[in-house]
Parts: structure tokens; C-alpha cells; sequence
């Protein structure tokens, strides 16, 4: 089982609708998520993170965090076709030393 | 903005040359990593420090070197290039380990 699990997609929308990503990790003891968004031969930029359980939200991005159920999403409302890319969910690991542990991404296709 | 950088951008070579990928960052960040990235695949660790004349190897076995001489730089080298080091090498940095990494543009390496 992988630390940080994300459903690899290709995930499609329709231009407008809600993207909704997902991932779930293992270490229980984790405290920092991040979501990274990666364009085709580019590399990863920054959209959000979040620290706390609940909602956070940014533009058109939200980042959910469950901690009980260790899982974190990204919801991306009114999608545009800008957004096709591969999102990639990041967990800083505190045991075995302290890591960002990446998942392997979901590619996403909004569609105009 | 993030403000680390990547040399060269693309590189062909052929096997058997050593090769050094140039990294440079002007945020005074003391960790500094080194992922490789197949296309479509998932990022791989291979390399990390955290601060000067410290360094270490991540989670993926790579035939490559780094050094941190100083806080700014962390290059990684090749000392014979083989087919099989055909990928993309993305460095990154943050201020602590648990804060977001900022990645620079990416060495597209191509061993012929």
C-alpha cells in the first residue's frame, strides 16, 4: 500500500462543472497537505495547502482535510479547460526522519 | 514567486560523459531536494539536504551525486550518463521540511 494514494484518473469534466480529486494517506500522525497542479512536461506549482480539518478555500479552488478518515480533497469549481493537468496530493510524513511524501496524481481533462 | 532555477533546461549527451545539472535558489532555504520524473510517472526522491555539507539519498537508488557547499546551490552529478538516466530531474526547496517545496523549471535529460 502506498503512503499517499490518489485514483490516476484521467478524471473528466465538463467545461463549468466541479472537479472534485482525491487522496488518502497512512500516517495518522501527518499535519501538512499540499496540492500541487503539474502541466504536461512542466513542473509542479503550488495551489493550496491546509493544515487544519475542515474546509479552505481559494478562488475557485477548496481543499477539504478529514483527518479521522485520513483523506484529503480538491474541489475546483467552475472548471475551465486551463485547468487539465495532473494534481498531485503532497503529506509531510513527521516519523522516519520528516518527509513530503507525494502521490502518483490525478490527471484531469476538463473538456470545453 | 518562487526563485530557483534549473541548468540546462534540456540536455542531450552521450553515454559515458559526466554530466553536472546546475540548481540554484535565492530564498535562503536550507532544505534543497532532487527528484526525477519519468514522463506520466510519479516523482521520485533521490537525493535531499538540509543545509550546508549535509546531504542524503532519498527513496529512489540513483547512481548520481549531489554536494552543498553552499546554502544557494545544490547540483547533481553524473560521472557516466547511460541510457537509463534519460528523465526529467526537477529540484525543489523549502524553508522547513514540513513547508511547502518550491520546484524550479526541470533538466530534461536525454542520454543517447
Amino acid at each position: 500500500q502506498k503512503e499517499v494514494e490518489q485514483n490516476s484518473g484521467p478524471l473528466s469534466v465538463p467545461e463549468g462543472a466541479i472537479a472534485s480529486l482525491n487522496c488518502t494517506y497512512s500516517d495518522r500522525g501527518s499535519q501538512s497537505f499540499f496540492w500541487y497542479r503539474q502541466y504536461s512536461g512542466k513542473s509542479p506549482e503550488l495551489i493550496m495547502f491546509i493544515y487544519s480539518n475542515g474546509d479552505k478555500e481559494d478562488g475557485r479552488f477548496t481543499a477539504q482535510l478529514n483527518k479521522a478518515s485520513q483523506y484529503v480533497s480538491l474541489l475546483i469549481r467552475d472548471s475551465q479547460p486551463s485547468d487539465s493537468a495532473t494534481y498531485l496530493c503532497a503529506v509531510f510524513r513527521y516519523n522516519q526522519g520528516g518527509k513530503l511524501i507525494f502521490g502518483q496524481g490525478t490527471e484531469l481533462s476538463v473538456k470545453p | 514567486e518562487a526563485d530557483i532555477y534549473q541548468t540546462p533546461r534540456y540536455l542531450v549527451i552521450g553515454t559515458g560523459k559526466k554530466i553536472t545539472l546546475e540548481c540554484s535558489q535565492t530564498m535562503g532555504h536550507d532544505k534543497m531536494y532532487w527528484y526525477q520524473q519519468d514522463p506520466g510517472m510519479e516523482l521520485h526522491l533521490i537525493h535531499y539536504s538540509y543545509g550546508v555539507n549535509s546531504t542524503e539519498k532519498g527513496d529512489l537508488s540513483s547512481e548520481s551525486t549531489v554536494s552543498r557547499i553552499r546554502t544557494e546551490h545544490f547540483p547533481l552529478t553524473l560521472e557516466s550518463a547511460r541510457p537509463s538516466h534519460t528523465s526529467q530531474y526537477l529540484c525543489a526547496s523549502s524553508e522547513r521540511q514540513e513547508d511547502e517545496q518550491y520546484f524550479g523549471p526541470g533538466t530534461r535529460l536525454t542520454v543517447t
